[in-house]
Formats: C-alpha cells, sequence, structure tokens
C-alpha cells in the first residue's frame, strides 16, 4: 500500500530539548511539506521540498529545520528555539501529475 | 498577501444540504482545494477547482468563480459521518496550499 507514515503519533518532550519528527513515503511524490495545526486553526506551512537536497522556508519556519536527503524521506526538527512548540504536525506530499496533497497521520508534539 | 475566510462552525441536521463559503485575496491563483478533516486525523482530499463553475462528485460539490474569489462546498444527503471540519486551500505558486481557518461542520440528527 502506498501512503504516507509518520511517527511516532505522540510525542512528549521537555522544553529546551530538540525533537525530531519522522515523515517517509513511497508515493514517489517530488515534493513534500511540514504543517503545523492549532486548536481551531487552518494548517500553517513550516517547510516544503520539491527535490532531493533542495528546500525552502513556509510562512512559520523560525525554531525548525528540515533535511531531504532521500525522495522519501523528510524529517522536521523542532528546535529549543521554537516558543510554542506543542502542536499537531501535519507532513504531506505531491506529485507532478496533480497538485493534490497527501497527508500522513500527524504527530501530536506536547512539550512541557 | 494570502486571506482565506470561512464561517467558523455550522450547523445543519441528517439528511438536509449544507453550503460551506470560502473567500479569498491571494497574489496567486493555480486552483481551490476542498478537504475534509476529523478530529485528531488528517485531512483527505474532496476536490480541486482549476476553472469556473460547478464540479459533482456524489454527494459533494464545489463550485468556483474565479472573478469574485469565492468557492463554495455543496454537501447534499448529510450524514452523521459529515460532522468534521472542511479546509478550503488555495494552490498559489511554487506548488503550496494556503489554508483557511477551517469550518466545522456539526450534524445532528
Amino acid at each position: 500500500d502506498g501512503g504516507i507514515t509518520q511517527s511516532p503519533k505522540y510525542l512528549f518532550r521537555k522544553e529546551g530539548q530538540n525533537v525530531t519528527l519522522s515523515c517517509e513515503q513511497n508515493l514517489n511524490h517530488d515534493a513534500m511539506y511540514w504543517y503545523r495545526q492549532d486548536p481551531g486553526q487552518g494548517l500553517r506551512l513550516i517547510y516544503y521540498s520539491q527535490i532531493v537536497n533542495d528546500f525552502q522556508k513556509g510562512d512559520i519556519a523560525e525554531g525548525y529545520s528540515v533535511s531531504r536527503e532521500k525522495k522519501e524521506s523528510f524529517p522536521l526538527t523542532v528546535t529549543s528555539a521554537q516558543k510554542n512548540p506543542t502542536a499537531f504536525y501535519l507532513c504531506a506530499s505531491s506529485g507532478t501529475a496533480t497538485y493534490e496533497q497527501y497527508f500522513g497521520p500527524g504527530t501530536r508534539l506536547t512539550v512541557t | 498577501g494570502q486571506n482565506i475566510d470561512q464561517p467558523t462552525e455550522m450547523t445543519a441536521t441528517e439528511g438536509a444540504i449544507v453550503q460551506i463559503n470560502c473567500t479569498y485575496q491571494t497574489s496567486g491563483f493555480n486552483g481551490l482545494f476542498w478537504y475534509q478533516q476529523h478530529a485528531g486525523e488528517a485531512p483527505t482530499f474532496l476536490s480541486y477547482n482549476v476553472l469556473d463553475g460547478l464540479e459533482e462528485k456524489g454527494r459533494f460539490s464545489s463550485f468556483l468563480s474565479r472573478s469574485k474569489g469565492y468557492s463554495y462546498l455543496l454537501l447534499k444527503e448529510l450524514q452523521m459521518k459529515d460532522s468534521a471540519s472542511y479546509l478550503c486551500a488555495v494552490f498559489g505558486g511554487y506548488s503550496t496550499l494556503t489554508f483557511g481557518k477551517g469550518t466545522m461542520l456539526l450534524v445532528s440528527p
């Protein structure tokens, strides 16, 4: 089955620690995206990558970092510089034939 | 800049029809998406409009007017499982989507 996986579903960290969220896809999509969703809010774009070894900042990139060393993988690191890291994080990917973005199940990060 | 507006909440009765509106003002426009999102889950694709007019897909239809910066999602024969958040998203430049805040639809018996 093709799809996007994110792990873990729930993640807890202490303030001041960096944490990396994984995102893997086997859809052979070139583009991948990271979004953040807060209660009652829409999705806000953190970073995106349209090709391996290249990525661009989205609207709220401060305090986050990414890498794109493989087509299938686009991990997101939430650094200690991110002031309000507690949120629901969604990864997505899209191909070139259609612009539809497919979403992973999300990771709910809680930082205390 | 990007500005996408949707009503925050709507309520409807099972079996009824509901229309969720979306207005947008964006610097680039290459199409408009509607997604459905149940609480705590990932958004799932419902429709994509790039040309003006109505696209029908089963119980769901989506309409676009590019000159008015307006779209709506029409849900017919509502079912309890349609209770969810509905996200309007504009596909702009650089293959990115800009999402509205979503409309929470509550379907009651």
